[in-house]
């Protein structure tokens, strides 16, 4: 699977939108970007997924770059409970193992 | 988390005892993953099965880390010989039933050891 890099923490005030970046330059075509959160003490939780359309669901928007090599994720409207470390992770879409970086610790602040 | 129950939730233990530690998803998942995470630290990959394969155990650390998986169901991780080093939240997860590879955690188990 291919390498993601993601800025170690990034903070954002309640209310606004919080644009979470992810640069993933080796990947392929048949490779999905995947976006998982982890709140304190609680195991990851999924959030959204795409190929290469931009995605949206009840979480998250999810933008990805016309060429692939780089992806936002985009909480609408930030809570306090979003406060959390964000993985992205690229992988192909069938079984295999699937390798968690270190994300991008997440404070919303009021 | 829904659809897969681990235990214990907490296990506090001595250096040198062995300790299992079980997964348990309901039915119709062929994968299950195990991780680790360390206090601060991301998730470190263990162990990956996939139905009748061979799982992958690229991930386990030593030879003192072993898992299982019976029937295509339960799986058990075994720590021999447990050392401090391996205090950590054990995880486990498996893909959503829709095949589309987002993965579904449990709640973990807290192994502590002394």
């Amino acid at each position: 699977d291919a390498k993601t890099t993601q800025p170690p923490s990034m903070d954002c005030a309640e209310g606004r939108a919080a644009n979470l970046p992810c640069n993933h330059s080796t990947i392929s075509g048949n490779e999905y970007v995947y976006w998982y959160r982890q709140i304190h003490s609680q195991g990851p939780q999924y959030i959204i997924h795409g190929l290469k359309n931009n995605e949206t669901n009840e979480m998250a928007s999810l933008i990805i770059t016309e060429d692939r090599k780089s992806s936002t994720l985009i909480l609408p409207h930030a809570t306090l409970r979003d406060t959390a470390v964000y993985y992205c992770i690229v992988r192909v879409a069938v079984a295999s193992k699937i390798i968690f970086g270190s994300g991008t610790r997440l404070s919303i602040r009021p | 988390g829904a659809g897969v129950s681990q235990s214990p939730s907490n296990k506090v233990t001595e250096k040198g005892k062995d300790v299992e530690l079980r997964c348990d998803p309901i039915s119709g998942h062929t994968a299950l993953y195990w991780y680790r995470q360390s206090l601060g630290q991301g998730l470190e990959f263990l162990i990956y099965f996939q139905g009748n394969s061979a799982p992958d155990k690229s991930g386990l650390p030593s030879d003192r880390f072993s898992a299982e998986r019976t029937g295509g169901s339960v799986s058990t991780l075994t720590i021999q010989r447990t050392q401090q080093e391996d205090s950590a939240v054990y995880l486990c997860a498996i893909p959503g039933l829709r095949n589309t590879g987002e993965l579904f955690f449990g709640e973990g188990s807290r192994l502590t050891v002394l």
